[in-house]
């Protein structure tokens, strides 16, 4: 595996289950990010990870919890969603923090029914 | 805050013609700024970026954008689109915190034949 990685692609929840969001980056960075990606919003940033350190959290409700074991894993915990979380879930990592390039996974497409 | 700002959400061209797409940005000094474009279904992939130097970037795929402070501009062009080109196009600037990126709402390329 290459780049950045992110599991499950697509997955479908109701608004009672709990799940969870993986990404694995193979590029030997020390920051992880989670973005949100709703239609016709521009990217959203939820959580910055720098050396397995949460180092910034914008605003984001409770029922998104991050984890980051380590510098090459990152997890997005999920629980009684609300339909208006449906949306693409993009992990990124990079070098460093400042103005380094990050780098995207595919993403993980979320339905909340 | 920084920000960017997409002027077209839409764009049209035919296959061989040129392109350009808009960016403007909000900061009040020099920006750390970045193209990153998103097939449908993927991730984002960086183009090109700008921190210093030589105001025309070249980037991959024959991308080059060129940083003008004058207009606090950072437009994305290419000479001769291919079809392939057909994408999403986001041009994101650098936050105060200097991990997260602040994206613009992206601009949506639909090449012709």
């Amino acid at each position: 595996e290459t780049g950045v990685t992110q599991t499950p692609r697509h997955l479908v929840m109701g608004m009672t289950n709990k799940k969870s969001l993986k990404c694995e980056q193979h590029l030997g960075h020390n920051a992880m990010y989670w973005y949100k990606q709703s239609a016709k919003k521009p990217l959203e940033l939820m959580f910055v990870y720098s050396l397995e350190e949460r180092v910034e959290n914008n605003s984001v409700p409770s029922r998104f919890s991050p984890e980051c074991p380590n510098s090459s894993h990152l997890f997005l915990h999920l629980h009684t969603l609300q339909p208006e979380d449906s949306a693409l879930y993009l992990c990124a990592s990079s070098q460093g923090g400042w103005g380094d390039t990050q780098y995207f996974g595919p993403g993980t497409r979320l339905t909340v029914l | 805050a920084q920000s960017v700002t997409q002027p077209d959400i839409h764009i049209t061209v035919s296959e061989g013609a040129s392109l350009e797409l808009r960016c403007n940005y909000s900061y009040g000094a020099t920006p750390y700024l970045f193209w990153y474009v998103q097939s449908p279904g993927q991730g984002l992939q960086l183009l090109l970026k700008y921190f210093s130097g030589d105001t025309l970037v070249q980037g991959i795929k024959g991308f080059e954008a060129e940083f003008k402070r004058s207009q606090s501009s950072f437009n994305l062009r290419k000479p001769s689109v291919h079809w392939s080109d057909a994408a999403e196009y986001f041009c994101a600037v650098r936050s105060n915190s200097g991990y997260a990126l602040n994206f613009g709402k992206g601009t949506s390329l639909l090449v012709t034949p």
